[in-house]
C-alpha cells in the first residue's frame, strides 16, 4: 500500500532554531495537509494545500511557521525560530481529492518535535 | 461549541465487551464522516467510512444520524489489540478540510 512519507521522525531542538519537516504524499494526491497534534488532543490543521496552492492556512501561526509545496508534489513545513510551545507531533496527510467517501485522510509517521 | 465533540472517555473495558463511542458535529452540511483510529505516539489510520446507511466491517459498526448530527462506533467482542484512540472526522464542505473530534481512548483489559 502506498505510503505518506515524512521525515524526520524525531527532532529535538533548541528555542529560538529553525527547524524543517518534510513530506512527500501518496502518488496522484492533489490534496495535501500539514496538521499538528499536542498529545491527549486531536490533530489540528495548520494549512492545506490543494497542488501547489494554499486553500487555507488561516491557523497557521504565520509570524514563524512558513509551509511551501512549489511543485504541487512534496511540501516543506518550517518553523523560525521555534517556541517551548511548539512541542508536539506534526502529522502530514494526503487525500485524492478533497473529502469525498472516496478520498480519506492518508497519514504519515509524523514528526515528533520537541523544543528544548 | 466545538465543531466535533466526542465522549471524553477513557473507557475501561475487559475483553469480550462490547462498547459504543459517540460523536456529534456542528456543522449540519457536512457531508462525509469517518472514524479513525490512533495507537499511542503514532498516526492516525482510518478505520471506516460512515455512510448514511450505517455499516459494519466485522466487530465494528458505524452509524450515522443527520437528523441528530451524531455518528456513533460500535466495536462488539473487544480484543486487547482494540486499545486505542477513536478519532472522529467530519469533512466540512464549507471550509473544505477534515475536522477532528478530541478522541475517545478505549483500554481493553484482560
Amino acid at each position: 500500500e502506498a505510503e505518506v512519507a515524512q521525515s524526520p521522525r524525531y527532532k529535538i531542538t533548541e528555542k529560538s532554531q529553525a527547524v524543517a519537516f518534510w513530506c512527500d504524499p501518496i502518488s496522484g494526491h492533489a490534496t495535501l495537509y500539514w496538521y499538528r497534534q499536542i498529545l491527549g488532543q486531536g490533530p489540528e490543521l495548520l494549512v492545506q494545500f490543494q497542488d501547489e496552492s494554499v486553500v487555507d492556512d488561516s491557523q497557521l501561526p504565520k509570524d514563524r511557521f512558513s509551509a511551501e509545496r512549489l511543485k504541487g508534489v512534496d511540501s516543506t513545513l518550517k518553523i523560525q525560530p521555534a517556541e517551548l510551545g511548539d512541542s508536539a507531533m506534526y502529522l502530514c496527510a494526503s487525500s485524492l481529492s478533497a473529502g469525498s467517501y472516496n478520498s480519506p485522510l492518508h497519514f504519515g509517521n509524523g514528526t515528533r518535535l520537541t523544543v528544548t | 461549541r466545538k465543531e466535533v465533540e466526542q465522549d471524553p472517555g477513557p473507557f475501561n473495558v475487559p475483553e469480550g465487551a462490547t462498547v459504543a463511542f459517540n460523536c456529534t458535529y456542528s456543522n449540519s452540511a457536512s457531508q462525509s464522516f469517518f472514524w479513525y483510529r490512533q495507537d499511542c505516539r503514532k498516526e492516525p489510520k482510518l478505520l471506516m467510512s460512515v455512510y448514511s446507511s450505517g455499516n459494519e466491517d466485522g466487530r465494528f459498526t458505524a452509524q450515522l444520524n443527520r437528523a441528530s448530527q451524531y455518528i456513533s462506533l460500535l466495536i462488539r467482542d473487544s480484543k486487547l489489540s482494540d486499545s486505542a484512540t477513536y478519532l472522529c472526522v467530519v469533512y466540512d464542505n464549507y471550509g473544505q478540510n477534515f475536522v477532528f473530534g478530541p478522541g475517545t481512548r478505549l483500554s481493553v483489559l484482560p
